[in-house]
């Protein structure tokens, strides 16, 4: 049971715009930064959004990062099939000596 | 440029440990916290603690508390993870990442990540 929810699955067709949402709670999401991250399959997932809603270079900019109380979310426009991939929410949570925190990750497919 | 090269795959038996490490370049290692993180089969990233590379100092997530030790060697730019006391239910992909954060804490973040070692326990 990961302490971030997201939905386990996402489709949409190439071009499509698609969301993935993450809720969490005050002592994570609520009070500190969310990151995302694509793992590729087979891969090691690699960063795509930090601090809520920046890109690393390199990032198209066709994703985006949005974070409201203590949900977040991912969003993708013009999804493309290299698109497909494992995307993970993160975030640093405040209980006990903090600890960080990911979301269960959600599968997207391209159909 | 920053990359991370992890040590290769390891086979061990229940009750064994394994120390797995982590080679640093294109950087200064001791200004950036490592961490670690797990990966079972199908599964999706589980947290295993920190090591500030400066101080050697560590915070281990409750779950591996008694069992995982983090270390460095900052003449060789090298974190070394050791879990000891091996489970089947340890098997899995474990990754050292880099939070990229050069303000002297850490708040869990990782860029980049090394490219995972697979470690299989099975006796």
């Amino acid at each position: 049971q990961s302490v971030l929810t997201q939905p386990p699955s996402a489709s949409g067709t190439p071009g499509q715009r698609v969301t993935i949402s993450c809720s969490g709670s005050s002592s994570n999401i609520g009070s500190n930064y969310v990151y995302w991250y694509q793992q590729l399959p087979g891969t090691a997932p690699k960063l795509l959004i930090y601090r809520n809603n920046q890109r690393p270079s390199g990032v198209p900019d066709r994703f985006s990062g949005s974070k409201s109380g203590t949900s977040a979310s991912l969003a993708i426009s013009g999804l493309r099939s290299e698109d497909e991939a494992d995307y993970y929410c993160a975030a640093w949570d405040d209980s006990l000596s903090g600890f960080v925190v990911f979301g269960g990750g959600t599968k997207l497919t391209v159909l | 440029q920053v990359q991370l090269v992890q040590s290769g795959a390891e086979v061990k038996k229940p009750g064994a440990s394994v120390k797995v490490s982590c080679k640093a370049s294109g950087y200064t290692f001791t200004g950036y916290y490592m961490h670690w993180v797990r990966q079972a089969p199908g599964q999706g990233l589980e947290w295993m603690g920190w090591i500030n590379p400066n101080s050697g100092g560590t915070n281990y997530a409750q779950k591996f508390q008694g069992r995982v030790t983090m270390t460095r060697d900052t003449s060789i730019s090298t974190a070394y993870m050791e879990l000891s006391r091996l489970r089947s239910d340890d098997t899995a992909v474990y990754y050292c990442a880099r939070d990229p954060d050069s303000s002297g804490w850490t708040w869990g973040w990782f860029d980049p990540w090394g490219q995972g070692t697979l470690v299989t326990v099975s006796s």
